[in-house]
């Protein structure tokens, strides 16, 4: 059974930093791309970042480009997000998604989500 | 602003036939297939069309999926209580060089 646990969410400060990350099993996590989805309170779904199975090839949604990096440890089946240099606009379920074998993002399994809030 | 463009709202009652349409451009819909996806309010979405028009398996056949040009529409037919959800659709876009999904469309069940 496929399952992808997020963690690491919580409440930062403007500016402030956190690292996600999805822990992932019942599947070959090497094999399969992997992207960060948000949603902010009340709003609609918004792709955030992508990375390859193996870690070579990454794609950003132009507003987080040069704040948040993602990154993945196949040895521990767990994908990473560092966030950095949050703002106010970043307050949202932030849910790791497992793309189909050999696709980028028919995403076929997701996590239960994670909330970070940035706030004062 | 959504880079795909969805109706906010529709609605229809038991055992009706609705339709939720999605549009974009020649570099996303026109050029890459569509995903649609359902998310039940205080649930993670899942993914209910892949490829256009392709059902993943547990997905009954009263839903299907259509696509013309930059445009794409998702099917439901035998409307039923649980179809109450929010819907969107997502294509890879060329000129972004990432995922895009539409502003997502609240189904109502009457």
């Amino acid at each position: 059974e496929v399952q992808l646990l997020e963690s690491g969410g919580g409440l930062v400060q403007p500016g402030g930093s956190l690292r996600l990350s999805c822990a992932a099993s019942g599947f070959t996590f090497s094999s399969c791309a992997m992207s960060w989805v948000r949603q902010a309170p009340g709003k609609g779904l918004e792709w955030v970042i992508g990375i390859s199975g193996s870690g070579g090839a990454t794609y950003y949604a132009d507003y987080v480009k040069g704040r948040f990096t993602i990154s993945r440890d196949n040895s521990k089946n767990t994908l990473y997000l560092q966030m950095n240099s949050l703002s106010a606009e970043d307050t949202a379920i932030y849910y790791c998604a497992k793309a189909y074998s050999g696709t980028w993002y028919r995403f076929d399994y997701w996590g239960q989500g994670t909330l970070v809030t940035v706030s004062s | 602003q959504s880079v795909l463009t969805q109706p906010p709202s529709a609605s229809g009652t038991p055992g009706q036939r609705v339709t939720i349409s999605c549009s974009g451009s020649s570099s996303n819909i026109g050029s890459n297939t569509v995903n649609w996806y359902q998310q039940v309010p205080g649930t993670a979405p899942k993914l209910l069309i892949y490829s256009d028009n392709q059902r993943p398996s547990g997905v009954p056949d009263r839903f299907s999926g259509s696509k013309s040009g930059t445009s794409t529409s998702l099917a439901i037919s035998g409307l039923q209580s649980e179809d109450e959800a929010d819907y969107y659709c997502a294509a890879w876009d060329d000129s972004l060089n990432g995922v895009v999904f539409g502003g997502g469309t609240k189904l109502t069940v009457l």
